[in-house]
């Protein structure tokens, strides 16, 4: 039972461009969600995340917008450079009851930017 | 000054074998976790800790023990090795009183089962 659908396994994006990484969750007690990066080798490393209270969190180039009502998140990522090539996972949990501490990820999407 | 490390990160054994896999954190955190990624790349929760305390054991085969002497460790045991356990294997920490759980991860073990 897959809580958090990351639909789109690979994407590729031209340098400079917007990455647009799309992420869907089913359960509504989700109320704080992340993205992380993984580069091969390593182990997945915060990038961003988002409060349900709010609908948009912006750190430098990368911007995550929740859709609460549409149970949607996307991270865009302007401008994409090749550094920014890595799978991205997305995550949700449930701050409080007894899911404390757990975090349901998504299946990752490959990040791939061209010069 | 690595945030979570884990040790080894290559572990290459034969079926049948016990091995264990241990895990460090110097960031303060109160609650550690052990992850699994499979073949199809999905990151799937083991275990968790908090404060030395079991709060989150998943389905996971009894062959596999979590023990955390203080809260900055969390091993994990694995008794008769299986093809199957063939994955990479993730530690992270947090601390959950913040309500945020950004948890940091190691580097992995990739664990080979022959």
């Amino acid at each position: 039972d897959q809580q958090v659908k990351q639909n789109s396994p690979s994407l590729s994006v031209q340098e400079g461009r917007i990455s647009i990484l799309n992420c869907d969750y089913t359960n509504s007690m989700f109320d704080y969600f992340l993205w992380y990066k993984k580069y091969p080798a390593e182990g997945p490393t915060f990038l961003i995340s988002i409060s349900s209270i709010k609908d948009k969190n912006e750190d430098g180039r990368f911007t995550v917008f929740l859709n609460k009502s549409a149970k949607h998140l996307s991270l865009h990522i302007v401008p994409s450079q090749p550094g920014d090539s890595a799978v991205y996972f997305c995550a949700a949990s449930a701050t409080g009851g007894s899911t404390l501490g757990r975090l349901y990820f998504g299946r990752g999407t490959q990040l791939t930017v061209w010069p | 000054d690595t945030a979570v490390s884990q040790t080894p990160k290559y572990l290459v054994t034969q079926m049948g074998n016990d091995k264990s896999i241990k895990c460090e954190q110097n960031l303060g955190h109160d609650t550690m976790y052990w992850y699994k990624q499979d073949s199809k790349k999905f990151l799937k929760i083991m275990f968790s800790y908090n404060n030395k305390e079991l709060i989150i054991n998943e389905t996971v085969p009894n062959r596999f023990s979590p023990k955390s002497p203080d809260k900055a460790h969390l091993n994990l045991h694995i008794n008769s090795l299986e093809l199957g356990d063939s994955a990479v294997y993730f530690c992270a920490s947090s601390h959950i009183g913040t309500g945020r759980n950004e948890q940091f991860f190691g580097p992995g073990t990739r664990l080979t089962v022959l």
